[in-house]
């Protein structure tokens, strides 16, 4: 049971590039979430899904895109990355609503 | 508008001390608050989560308290171990499902 997994680890990427970041959990939790993490912030959540197929746009989704083609995956898009990108992006998941959210290792995304 | 803050930003105790983190809210309505573990390089991991009538919640050296009145909360750590040194999130969840309004830590260093 390895929870909820994120690949890539680290990331470097040129202002314009594309990238995807993978998100799986084998909890079989209906609830996906991507968040950044800034220094000096609290996390801000990016995008959510409530299910397979379903997505919905958070606090801070601009510059980013999702899918959730799969119940135990949930991708995070950057189709033209900017230096403001550059953060730390978590990804969780939970069984519902108001329920404990279970968290990803994290990627650490460097936009120069 | 919505916050959390937390207090101190950073605390160093020695091994072996106890100490206690505060966090006040201004976020409404409320559904519940949490308190996760932060290691470096590591994803949020949940410690303690309190509904409105929940007053004191533990998980093993950690208790947490809630006062829902004056909108604060503590997390005592007793009998400090070097492993205790993390940032600890203080996060509140408003009654609308996605609204998690995460603080931006304490980051506590148990020194030997």
């Amino acid at each position: 049971n390895a929870g909820v997994t994120q690949t890539p680890k680290f990331r470097v990427l040129k202002t314009g590039q594309s990238m995807t970041l993978l998100c799986a959990q084998d909890m079989n939790h209906e609830y996906m979430y991507w968040y950044r993490q800034d220094p000096g912030m609290g996390l801000r959540l990016i995008h959510y899904s409530v299910g397979e197929g379903t997505t919905a746009k958070g606090e801070v989704p601009d510059g980013y895109n999702v899918s959730r083609l799969k119940k135990q995956n949930f991708l995070l898009g950057l189709e033209s990355a900017a230096p403001s990108q550059t953060s730390v992006y978590f990804c969780a998941s939970s069984s519902g609503t108001g329920r404990e959210q279970y968290f990803g290792p994290g990627t650490r995304l460097t936009v120069t | 508008k919505n916050q959390v803050e937390q207090s101190p930003q950073s605390l160093i105790i020695l091994e072996g001390k106890n100490c206690t983190l505060q966090c006040n809210y201004t976020v409404s309505p409320f559904s519940n608050l949490r308190w996760y573990k932060q290691d470096t390089g590591r994803g949020p991991v949940s410690l303690t989560i309190m509904t409105f009538s929940e007053n004191t919640k533990s998980n093993g050296r950690y208790t947490a308290t809630l006062d829902a009145d004056t909108k604060q909360s503590s997390l005592h750590i007793t009998a400090s171990q070097l492993s205790d040194s993390a940032s600890y999130i203080c996060v509140v969840s408003a009654r609308s499902f996605q609204k998690l309004v995460f603080g931006t830590g304490t980051r506590l260093l148990v020194s030997p």
